[in-house]
């Protein structure tokens, strides 16, 4: 049973703190999603990746977050500094290209809580 | 800017009668159309999508109607049952790979 899989699952930091979350997507998958859920907004398209190339980071603080695919195994979303504003779930996803548009697996999440 | 709402927070529904999820839409280029169900400590799966060519798409106890001209659609689940309770999701594309999400239905299903 192939599944997305995000690490820490909780972390807990202060203000100013670097928090960096971990995705492994589906084996064979070619997109990488990153998503942020808030209560009011529902979740928020942060960065696409395809074959590992970012395409779309529209949706990201630019100035303190950072997402990468060092390899293909591998996907990191990096908040330095952390803050407040910040606490939310962050969701994973991986999927393949069916024509232009992408069917999405979402990993279990990351809640992030900055103090 | 919210292109996809959903208006209704919460819906509470007796275990065997009809569940009505509703979902509004401001994008007239969107042309397809997913729900996805979320359960407590794990990420959205996909539960049913609709093409803008079509008005109706059922799978098993599920279905999803689409109104183009009035921009909404809604995901009806009959019968409803207790694993059914979770948070729905309406989402919406353009034709690529992006999706804009609603802000989530918490569905209870009381026994």
């Amino acid at each position: 049973d192939a599944r997305v899989t995000q690490t820490p699952r909780h972390k807990v930091t202060e203000m100013g703190q670097e928090v960096t979350m971990r995705c492994q997507p589906i084996l064979g998958h070619n997109t990488v999603f990153w998503y942020r859920q808030t209560m009011m907004q529902g979740l928020e398209l942060l960065a696409y990746f395809r074959n590992r190339a970012p395409l779309d980071d529209s949706g990201m603080p630019k100035d303190r977050f950072s997402a990468e695919m060092p390899d293909a195994t591998l996907a990191t979303l990096k908040i330095q500094p952390s803050e407040p504003r910040d606490s939310a779930v962050y969701f994973c996803a991986s999927g393949t290209t069916q024509g232009a548009r992408v069917e999405q697996y979402f990993g279990p999440g990351t809640r992030l809580t900055v103090t | 800017d919210q292109q996809v709402k959903q208006n209704s927070p919460s819906l509470s529904v007796q275990e065997g009668r009809i569940s009505i999820l509703n979902c509004d839409y401001t994008n007239s280029m969107f042309d397809y159309f997913l729900w996805y169900k979320k359960y407590p400590a794990e990420g959205p799966t996909f539960l049913i999508s609709i093409s803008s060519i079509k008005d109706k798409n059922e799978d098993g106890r599920f279905t999803v109607f689409l109104n183009k001209s009035a921009k909404h659609l809604s995901l009806h689940i009959v019968p409803s049952q207790p694993g059914d309770s979770a948070v729905y999701f309406c989402a919406a594309s353009a034709g690529d790979y992006k999706l804009s999400f609603g802000a989530g239905t918490t569905v209870t299903v009381r026994a």
